[in-house]
């Protein structure tokens, strides 16, 4: 079946401008997470959504982030007021609730890569 | 929280050989799980192998294995008879209570010809 996908696959903005990146997780899966991956490093945690819990929001690095989901299904994280130091590729993940929670590996979506000029 | 230490900026192994990825961790949850990721040059990050945190057995899947060393803390990688295609970048992951994936900076493996 289909993968985990996201838009745009790239994203160049100048910096102050918002930009809205977009995941459509697998079909089924009711837990979300956004990551951010600086150059060269490992993956930084920015938000989690299960089903219709409250989002774990405790990653968002400022209040210029923020994200939503329409029920299990699509996701946007936006960033306003871009800044220099945005550039980074966004990760987005999802994973099916199994009933042992620890042991459902997250699927990735190949990222947008968003550069801030 | 979690804290999950790969101490290995880069490695460099010969084809066919054999190659351990140290991967350390820290928390206080009494359950969880360890993941390893691997990351090719494209960027998409392909699920290798998992570890829960009472299994007895040590993870394997095909040429991958997880030393698991839960008094230790560690959850190494073993990459047995590495090939070209094994150049990548590699994460190791612990999940907790708190359902967050917190990962490690990384190791980046060079499989030499």
């Amino acid at each position: 079946g289909a993968g985990v996908s996201q838009s745009p696959s790239n994203k160049v903005t100048e910096k102050g401008k918002d930009v809205e990146l977009r995941c459509d997780p697998i079909s089924g899966h009711t837990a979300l997470y956004w990551y951010r991956q600086r150059l060269g490093q490992g993956l930084e945690f920015l938000i989690y959504f299960q089903g219709n819990s409250a989002p774990d929001k405790s990653g968002l690095p400022s209040d210029r982030f923020s994200a939503e989901r329409t029920g299990e299904s699509v996701s946007t994280l936006t960033i306003q007021r871009t800044q220099q130091e945005d550039s980074a590729v966004y990760l987005c993940a999802s994973s099916s609730r199994a009933l042992d929670i620890y042991n459902s590996p997250l699927h990735f979506g190949n990222g947008t890569r968003l550069t801030v000029t | 929280a979690q804290k999950i230490t790969q101490t290995q900026p880069g490695m460099f192994v010969q084809e066919k050989e054999a190659v351990t990825l140290d991967c350390t961790y820290d928390t206080s949850d009494p359950s969880y799980g360890l993941f390893w990721y691997k990351q090719p040059s494209s960027g998409e990050m392909i699920f290798l192998i998992y570890q829960g945190s009472y299994d007895q057995q040590n993870a394997t899947e095909g040429r991958y294995s997880l030393n698991f060393q839960k008094a230790r803390k560690s959850a190494n990688l073993v990459i047995s008879a590495s090939q070209l295609g094994d150049s990548a970048m590699y994460f190791c992951a612990m999940r907790g209570y708190d359902y967050k994936l917190s990962f490690g900076a990384g190791t980046t493996v060079t499989v030499r010809a």
